[in-house]
């Protein structure tokens, strides 16, 4: 069955300091990719997708993503942590040839301090 | 534009009490979805629903039921409400296959069963 698996249910960085949320999928095909932010007691809200017309995706607040088929990697990473990037991150994916909805992943709570 | 609105916010039911919540989406999308969202689970898929008048099992659908009579509304009933059932209740929509476009959610009703 399609899974992903975000790495580190708690990650903690300094203010201006790389942010990296790792998400591995388990799929023999490229699936649709995606990373989702919930900011505290608020729904979630699309940070970006991966639907393999580029492997490296930038989304909203500068956060970006890079899909590595040999690792069956789409980690997240932003270069320099704002406080208000505190947030639980979450990355779901889609199988490639059928499915309708978003499989997620546990989270990843990001914990920023100045 | 409201968006993905959910009803009620909070609600505290009784063991053995039913109750529904109300989702409702303002931009005519054909996919709306429910999930559930547990500490360190992530979000579980309950039920979807790809077009009026349809609707389909997910990962977690034991113990509740919904319909989707209206386009715009998909509703989530809780038959007789057990402990395990407390959760964050999440609803999101999608124009159509969320491999596509953008799943947009609500803001979430907080669910405790005593």
């Amino acid at each position: 069955a399609q899974s992903v698996t975000q790495l580190g249910s708690h990650v903690s960085v300094s203010e201006g300091a790389l942010v990296l949320l790792r998400c591995n999928y388990s799929s023999s095909v490229p699936p649709y990719l995606f990373w989702y932010v919930q900011y505290p007691n608020q729904g979630l809200q699309l940070l970006l997708k991966y639907t393999s017309a580029a492997t490296l995706v930038k989304g909203i607040n500068g956060f970006e993503a890079e899909f590595k088929k040999s690792e069956t990697s789409f980690h997240l990473t932003k270069p320099s942590a704002h406080m208000s990037d505190a947030a639980e991150y979450f990355c779901a994916v889609i199988p490639n040839q059928a499915g309708t909805a978003l499989i997620f992943g546990k989270g990843t709570t990001l914990s920023v301090s100045s | 534009n409201a968006g993905v609105t959910q009803t009620p916010k909070f609600r505290v039911l009784k063991t053995g009490q039913s109750m529904t919540l109300l989702c409702a989406q303002d931009m005519n999308h054909e996919y709306m979805y429910w999930y559930r969202q547990d500490p360190g689970m992530g979000l579980r898929l309950i039920h979807y629903s790809v077009g009026e008048g349809t609707t389909a099992k997910g990962e977690v659908p034991d113990g509740y039921n919904v319909s989707r009579l209206k386009k715009q509304n998909f509703l989530l009933g809780l038959e007789s409400a057990a402990p395990s059932q407390t959760s964050v209740y999440f609803c999101a929509s999608s124009p159509a296959t969320p491999r596509g476009y953008t799943q947009y959610f609500g803001p979430g009703t907080r669910l405790t069963v005593l």
